[in-house]
């Protein structure tokens, strides 16, 4: 079945440190892909999505562009803040129309 | 947006007991959804509960130890009985908020210890 796999965390950064956040995929067919956010106490909530091959999804500093041939939606920031600390999850819609997601990818930004 | 209140935020319950968790929106959506977050995995998907009819289970879940209710469009609740520490566990209730596009926002959960 469909599945998503993240970079285990935590992941620990200084501020202004760029940010890679891997996430791969397999699903059949063309998925919709996200990145949610869940900040500390706080409900999970959509950071940035692609529909399509090439499409890049941007919001507050972050971007992740769905690349097909390698499967992947990896977000990205330039420089990070402390108040980016947070635990990150990807995810995509399949055929089916269900979230299939990722285990999440906890952020700490030091400063 | 959606905005979801959820409780209780955090308990710590009795192997054997029930505990009943309560979810309110403050708009008016067709689904709800009910999630259960294990430490350190990911987000797995209980049952969708819509007004008026039966929720629908995923596989691997079952009313009998999950019932749901959900009595009106802004409202529902998830109860999780015979409590064992396997059931310990962060459980979110989640709304769709743009019909189609499986954009959910989500309330902060509710974080049960069963000891």
């Amino acid at each position: 079945g469909d599945s998503v796999t993240q970079m285990e965390g935590p992941v620990t950064l200084s501020e202004e440190a760029f940010l890679t956040i891997n996430c791969t995929y397999t699903a059949t067919g063309y998925p919709s892909l996200f990145w949610y956010v869940q900040y500390p106490g706080e409900g999970l909530q959509l950071l940035l999505k692609a529909t399509k091959a090439d499409d890049k999804g941007s919001n507050k500093g972050f971007e992740a562009t769905y690349r097909k041939e390698t499967t992947s939606f990896h977000l990205e920031k330039g420089s990070v803040q402390v108040s980016d600390s947070a635990v990150y999850f990807c995810a995509l819609k399949d055929s089916n129309y269900q979230l299939i997601w990722g285990a999440g990818t906890k952020l700490i930004i030091k400063p | 947006s959606a905005v979801i209140s959820q409780k209780p935020s955090r308990d710590i319950c009795q192997r054997g007991t029930s505990l009943t968790i309560q979810c309110q929106v403050d708009s008016q959506v067709t689904m709800m959804f009910w999630y259960r977050q294990q430490p350190g995995q990911s987000l797995t998907l209980i049952a969708t509960a819509n007004q008026g009819s039966e929720a629908t289970y995923e596989s691997g879940f079952v009313i009998d130890k999950f019932p749901i209710s959900r009595p009106n469009l802004t409202f529902s609740t998830l109860t999780v009985s015979n409590m064992s520490p396997e059931d310990s566990s962060i459980y979110l209730c989640s709304v769709e908020v743009d019909s189609g596009a499986n954009v959910l926002t989500f309330g902060a959960g509710s974080r049960l210890t069963v000891l």
